[in-house]
């Protein structure tokens, strides 16, 4: 299965900033999704990014709040937009491991906003 | 709307007791099924997957889940829990036209008394 490398693994941010996360696949892959997991939580999803394409984002989540890159077919990034406590949460990456349909995800990063 | 219910939020059962833990997903074509095991501070590690064809699957860990479509159920098992395996459990569904991403359910949390 594919092996993504996230990164940051944490951090303690200021309100009103923004933080940029990555993900890289070991592997091409198509899509790329985005979960946020609120404290106690489940995942929930954020975006889906294809490269070529902008972002796909479900309701609830903006591009403005929430842009996201798709350079190429194994990398992605996240960015947290003008942050609020409330945008304190686990932010997971994951792709479809094709052809077999399984999912990896990220590691995860952990925000804190203060 | 497709959804995924895990009605148990938290269950504690005794290490070496039997457990199972109950996932419903709402109807949908060829569902495929999933269920990740969360440690705390840790990602998402998957811990088996149906997608088609026998309907008792086994899973890493010593775990199983079993498929029914008559009850919508994907339910997890394991005979002899370990202390080891305190975490949450999230199940997950992908349906089939769906744009590829998962719906999780909103998780059961284990706890295992000594």
């Amino acid at each position: 299965s594919a092996v993504i490398s996230q990164k940051p693994s944490r951090d303690i941010c200021q309100r009103g900033t923004s933080l940029t996360i990555q993900c890289q696949v070991d592997s091409q892959v198509t899509m790329m999704f985005w979960y946020r997991q609120q404290p106690g939580q489940s995942l929930t999803l954020i975006a889906t990014a294809n490269q070529g394409s902008e972002a796909t984002y479900e309701s609830g989540f903006v591009i403005d709040k929430f842009p996201i890159s798709r350079p190429n077919l194994t990398f992605s990034t996240l960015t947290v937009s003008n942050m609020s406590p409330e945008d304190s949460s686990i932010y997971l990456c994951s792709v479809e491991d094709r052809p077999n349909y399984g999912y990896t995800f990220g590691s995860g990063t952990r925000l804190t906003v203060v | 709307a497709q959804s995924v219910t895990q009605p148990d939020i938290h269950i504690t059962v005794s290490e070496g007791a039997s457990l199972e833990l109950r996932c419903n997903y709402s109807y949908g074509a060829t569902p495929y099924l999933f269920w990740y095991v969360q440690s705390p501070g840790q990602g998402l590690q998957l811990l088996l997957k149906y997608f088609s064809g026998d309907t008792l699957v086994q899973g890493i860990k010593g775990f199983e889940a079993e498929f029914k479509r008559s009850q919508s159920s994907f339910n997890l098992r394991k005979p002899s829990v370990h202390w080891s395996d305190a975490a949450e459990y999230f199940c997950a569904v992908r349906y089939g036209g769906s744009q590829g991403n998962l719906i999780f359910g909103k998780g059961t949390k284990l706890s295992v008394k000594p």
